[in-house]
């Protein structure tokens, strides 16, 4: 198994452009979400998605939108990037606790630089 | 409403020194409680979780965290740190095993040989 899996891994934009910043996972979870990571702010939740067909906001969604493509799938998009959203976007999956499986688990991370 | 505050942004001991990262929590239900590894330039991994067994918790890599609810902690503890502990370390608490953590801002540990 892959795990959860993010591209692209490095990306700089000007601001004003736009992109997706994919993630993937192949462990059949229900959960997923997207956070940024700031130094010395810990992880803060942009979205979440309890199950396929559901999206949620999070501490800081403002800027972003998100697509829960499929159950694998779950994408962020930046529509026109400020330098306020240089960060580290990591993408998490969780499965459910009846299963045992509710330990969230984490992709390598995209690190964005806006220009 | 749920919490963490992690005490110490940098906690730096000696290579076989005690390792210990401090945890508090609030929660106005029952915690699950987690605690994450993350080394540079990657995700976060999990280390150990409570939820609501044995108070002692046993993790990889030889960590252990101890539920106190009398004191609202959960501590992460090591008896003797390696190098290859040098990493940041997250404290998170989900309410009552809601789907929603919330973390703490991390400890950076640092080993020094």
């Amino acid at each position: 198994n892959a795990g959860v899996t993010q591209t692209p891994k490095f990306q700089v934009l000007k601001t004003g452009q736009s992109m997706t910043l994919q993630c993937a996972q192949d462990m059949n979870h229900n959960s997923m979400y997207w956070y940024r990571q700031d130094p010395g702010m810990g992880l803060r939740l942009i979205y979440y998605s309890a199950s396929e067909g559901t999206t949620d906001k999070g501490e800081v969604p403002n800027g972003y939108n998100v697509s829960r493509l499929n159950k694998r799938e779950f994408s962020l998009r930046l529509e026109s990037a400020a330098p306020s959203q240089t960060s580290v976007y990591f993408c998490a999956s969780r499965g459910a606790r009846s299963l045992g499986t509710d330990t969230q688990y984490f992709g390598p991370g995209t690190r964005l630089t806006v220009l | 409403a749920q919490s963490v505050t992690q005490l110490g942004s940098h906690v730096s001991v000696s290579e076989g020194a005690l390792v210990l990262l401090r945890c508090n929590y609030s929660s106005s239900v029952p915690p699950y409680l987690f605690w994450y590894v993350q080394y540079p330039n990657q995700g976060l991994q999990l280390l150990l979780k409570y939820t609501s067994a044995a108070t002692l918790v046993k993790g990889i890599n030889g960590f252990e965290a101890e539920f106190k609810k009398s004191e609202t902690s959960f501590h992460l503890t090591k008896p003797s740190a390696h190098m290859s502990d040098a990493a940041e370390y997250f404290c998170a608490v989900s309410a009552g095993g809601s789907y929603i953590p919330t973390f703490g801002r991390g400890t950076s540990l640092i080993v020094h040989p």
